[in-house]
């Protein structure tokens, strides 16, 4: 089964807009972390913001805010007044804290694409 | 504070050949982790480094791939012989410890196996 579910291939939005991209993870380990990346056509992946399992609120960076769902096992991004930088691909990616590594699981990614 | 720096950037090779990629992480990161990203696909880990120790290998194939990280620092990912599923990107991470937050990725080899 697939720890880390992203349903949108792509998403498109206007400059000034918000948008949602969504991500379902799935894990028995009552302790783990749910990050964000952005992948440029550049290739590098740029860390975006951090919820931890145990937070009370959703985290916020920025522009960027986290609707962490726990009960719905749901992470999405939400990107306030998009901005043509913000085109890229898009990960959700998981830690499990009680696993030996501490290496991100990640969904397959949602193309944001921006337009003016 | 300098990033995470990968060479080379491309590589283009036939199969059965080898090929080795170099990463040196941010200075006093404890933890280097290699992931490959196949085109259209999230990135998936590979190898964890803690040091100079392994902490996880159990998605690395082992009959054709290997990595070494020797003096804690920089580290080497290896491919003998390469085959055609090969292509893809490899990305060297790193972090300060263990269970620490935020990964700095590298920009990323490009592997094309033809």
């Amino acid at each position: 089964a697939q720890k880390i579910t992203q349903t949108q291939p792509g998403m498109f939005v206007q400059e000034k807009e918000a948008v949602t991209l969504d991500c379902t993870y799935d894990t028995s380990d009552p302790s783990y972390g749910l990050f964000w990346y952005k992948q440029p056509s550049s290739g590098e992946m740029i860390f975006l913001i951090y919820q931890g399992s145990y937070d009370q609120q959703n985290a916020t960076e920025g522009r960027y805010s986290l609707n962490f769902q726990k009960a719905r096992k749901s992470a999405n991004l939400v990107i306030s007044a998009s901005q043509l930088g913000d085109s890229a691909m898009y990960f959700c990616a998981m830690r499990e804290n009680n696993q030996a590594g501490t290496a991100l699981i990640f969904g397959k990614g949602t193309t944001l694409s921006v337009s003016s | 504070e300098a990033g995470v720096a990968q060479s080379p950037r491309y590589k283009i090779i036939e199969k059965r050949q080898s090929v080795a990629f170099w990463c040196n992480p941010i200075s006093g990161h404890a933890t280097l982790y290699w992931y490959q990203q196949i085109l259209g696909q999230g990135p998936k880990l590979l190898i964890q480094f803690q040091n100079n120790g392994v902490v996880d290998d159990s998605q690395l194939p082992k009959d054709r791939f290997s990595a070494e990280r020797l003096k804690g620092v920089d580290s080497t990912l290896k491919i003998q012989p390469a085959k055609l599923e090969d292509s893809a990107v490899y990305l060297c991470a790193s972090s300060l410890a263990q269970g620490y937050n935020e990964q700095f990725f590298g920009p990323g080899t490009r592997l094309t196996v033809l």
